[in-house]
């Protein structure tokens, strides 16, 4: 069954330090999506990416965050400057088309100290 | 009020109980519906579609009413690896672009 991969699996940063986010969607599909969820919470939008240029984004995805599909495959979530409570699962999802299901990765857990 | 809300849970239940779940929504643009099942500090897995017409697969059924914007999830005979969060989703269609929006979850222990 394809699959949406993230790596890495865990990232540990400290405060004020830049990560990237890497994600390989899955090949056919032509929506993608990052979604995040701290620890106990519900899964919450990020933002929406679709030919090439952002199609929405939620508040929470402020000037720190941008995203980019730098070639073929991947597409990354870059966090500028990261604060503690940017420490959250983030998961990368596609879709095959509008009103289709996503498949999700499996995440990378951030942890900003 | 909440986009989407859900009973928290947790929800205990013997193996081969039947246990239904409940969602609300709010936004009445929502435009598809779906279970999802999520494992402990794991991604969410898709588990059904909903549709008004309600859907089976195997041991869970779902049902849509749009009319009073609630999705329901059924389970019977209960297994132990049922034990999971079930996340109650909708997507929402605007500009020809979506987004799902997720409920906080309801947690099912199944023990023996």
């Amino acid at each position: 069954e394809p699959e949406v991969t993230q790596t890495p699996s865990h990232q540990v940063t400290q405060m004020g330090q830049e990560v990237i986010l890497r994600c390989v969607p899955i090949s056919n599909h032509l929506y993608f999506y990052w979604y995040r969820q701290i620890l106990g919470q519900k899964v919450e939008f990020l933002v929406s990416f679709y030919n090439n240029e952002i199609s929405e984004k939620s508040e929470i995805f402020d000037d720190q965050f941008s995203v980019e599909r730098p070639d073929g495959s991947n597409f990354t979530l870059k966090i500028r400057s990261t604060k503690l409570e940017d420490s959250a699962m983030y998961f990368c999802a596609s879709s095959e088309d509008l009103g289709h299901g996503y498949t999700f990765g499996s995440g990378t857990r951030l942890t900003v100290v | 009020r909440k986009e989407v809300e859900q009973d928290p849970g947790p929800f205990n239940v013997p193996e081969g109980a039947t246990v239904a779940f409940n969602c609300t929504y709010s936004n009445s643009a929502s435009q598809s519906f779906f279970w999802y099942r999520q494992d402990c500090r794991k991604e969410p897995k898709l588990l059904m579609s909903v549709y008004s017409s309600g859907n089976e697969d195997g041991r869970f059924t779902a049902q849509l009413n749009r009319a009073s914007q609630y999705i329901s999830l059924l389970i019977r005979d209960s297994k132990l690896s049922d034990s999971a969060t079930y996340l109650c989703v909708v997507m929402v269609i605007s500009g020809g672009y979506n987004k799902l929006i997720f409920g906080a979850g309801t947690r099912l222990a199944v023990h023996p």
